[in-house]
């Protein structure tokens, strides 16, 4: 069965510094990529996604993700932290042949942007 | 427009007790799917609905877990005789047309069985 890997559980940085989470997954064929956010008591919230072309994608709030189909990953980064990015971040994905159109998530980073 | 909503928020049963929790997603939306997540861990799929297809019952744990959806409308999750291990929040999410569509969440029911 597909599977998606997020290293990092927890990651504490200071503001301004820059993030990097990582996102592997176990599937060979078409996917679809996404990485979700949940703010401290809000909803799960779409942050970027990939289906095709470009392998660079930009998302809200100034993350972007890039997809190397060659290492199964989809890593996410933000060049420069803000407080309010504290949340956790959620890999998610969907098997394109096959899998039906459920989304496979990673166990999530709880990322913390101290002051 | 509306987000996709959920009810209740919270709920707290007995062990051994039927829950009943509902969906409303985006009108227009046609797919829908219901989604587990238990203290510490990733989601979990349960079930999708797609227009009239069949659902795609493939993450149910057990047959004490059923789902109905009526058209294009609200989707109810049924847990019958709960067990603590169901303790988790539920969530709801829709979608306009697979299998490239973003899924839409909800708030999410938090379900705890003591």
């Amino acid at each position: 069965a597909q599977s998606v890997s997020q290293h990092n559980h927890h990651v504490i940085l200071s503001e301004a510094a820059s993030l990097e989470l990582g996102c592997n997954y176990s599937y060979g064929g078409t996917v679809n990529l996404f990485w979700y956010v949940q703010y401290p008591g809000q909803h799960l919230q779409l942050l970027l996604k990939y289906f095709s072309g470009d392998p660079l994608v930009k998302g809200i709030k100034g993350f972007e993700a890039e997809f190397i189909k060659s290492k199964f990953s989809f890593n996410l980064r933000k060049p420069s932290v803000q407080w309010s990015d504290t949340a956790e971040y959620f890999c998610a994905v969907n098997i394109l042949t096959g899998g039906g159109n459920k989304l496979t998530f990673g166990t999530g980073t709880q990322l913390k942007v101290e002051l | 427009g509306a987000g996709v909503s959920q009810s209740p928020s919270n709920k707290v049963t007995e062990k051994g007790k039927d829950v009943e929790l509902r969906c409303d997603p985006i009108s227009g939306h046609t797919a829908l799917y219901w989604y587990r997540q238990r203290l510490g861990q990733g989601l979990e799929f349960l079930i999708y609905f797609q227009g009239n297809s069949a659902p795609d019952k493939s993450g149910l744990p057990s047959d004490r877990f059923s789902a109905e959806r009526t058209g294009e409308s609200v989707s109810t999750l049924t847990i019958q005789r709960t067990q603590q291990e169901d303790s988790a929040v539920y969530l709801c999410a829709s979608s306009l047309v697979i299998p490239t569509d973003t899924q839409y969440f909800g708030p999410g029911t938090r379900l705890t069985v003591l």
